[in-house]
């Protein structure tokens, strides 16, 4: 079954500070990964995408890891600003005979002053 | 700015109404989806739409209808609409036809509330 799992469904974090959030999936055949960011009440805008060959992908602070072996996937965030809150969507397109796009339901970030 | 404007922005209807919401692509772009997402959700995929074609299409009822346009712009209909019909509605155009292979360019959405 075409799955995508992230982890964690929110957190909170003090501006300045580094923080990861995960994604795990079952979709497959695999095609690609994308990261979205969505402010609240408004449309998601990409961060990155990978295909199963590209193990990072870096996007001014975002930087986004594939493990295509596990299936896992990785969003890294440095030196977090308060714009920075707001949900982070993973989504994978599967591929062949599966091509359609599987979402995440976020990680939803806040990060405070 | 993504390019890719939807209007209204924000409306509201009673039930059993009908809406109509637009959507101008990205330059460029023949495909245009459609998304729906309720309150603290992920978008749920309703339809996309390829040179003028529905070309795939989600889990909805067919009251929920589209068209795209010559100049690849589209439309969202929905008919005899419903409280749960109240959420936020992305547009979203792409350069390739296919769901998975174009990056996906969103609008700001069009928020409905169904009274």
């Amino acid at each position: 079954k075409n799955q995508v799992e992230q982890s964690p469904q929110s957190l909170i974090i003090l501006e300045g500070k580094n923080c990861t959030l995960q994604c795990n999936y079952t979709v497959s055949p695999f095609s690609n990964l994308r990261w979205y960011k969505q402010d609240t009440g408004r449309g998601p805008v990409s961060l990155t995408i990978m295909t199963f060959s590209e193990n990072t992908k870096s996007n001014g602070r975002y930087t986004a890891t594939l493990d295509a072996d596990t299936k896992q996937s990785s969003l890294h965030i440095t030196a977090s600003q308060l714009s920075d809150s707001a949900s982070y969507i993973c989504v994978v397109s599967g591929a062949g005979n599966n091509r359609k796009l599987i979402w995440g339901l976020g990680t939803s970030l806040a990060v405070n002053p | 700015e993504t390019g890719v404007t939807q209007s209204p922005t924000h409306l509201i209807k009673t039930r059993g109404q009908q809406v109509t919401l637009r959507c101008s692509s990205q330059s460029g772009h023949n495909t245009v989806s459609w998304y729906q997402q309720a309150l603290g959700q992920g978008p749920q995929f309703i339809f996309q739409y390829y040179r003028e074609e529905e070309n795939g299409r989600g889990n909805f009822p067919p009251r929920f209808s589209g068209l795209q346009f010559p100049n690849y712009s589209s439309e969202l209909n929905v008919n005899a609409l419903e409280l749960d019909d109240s959420a936020l509605y992305l547009c979203a155009s792409s350069p390739t036809s296919g769901r998975n292979t174009g990056e996906l360019f969103f609008g700001e959405g069009s928020r409905l509330t169904v009274l």
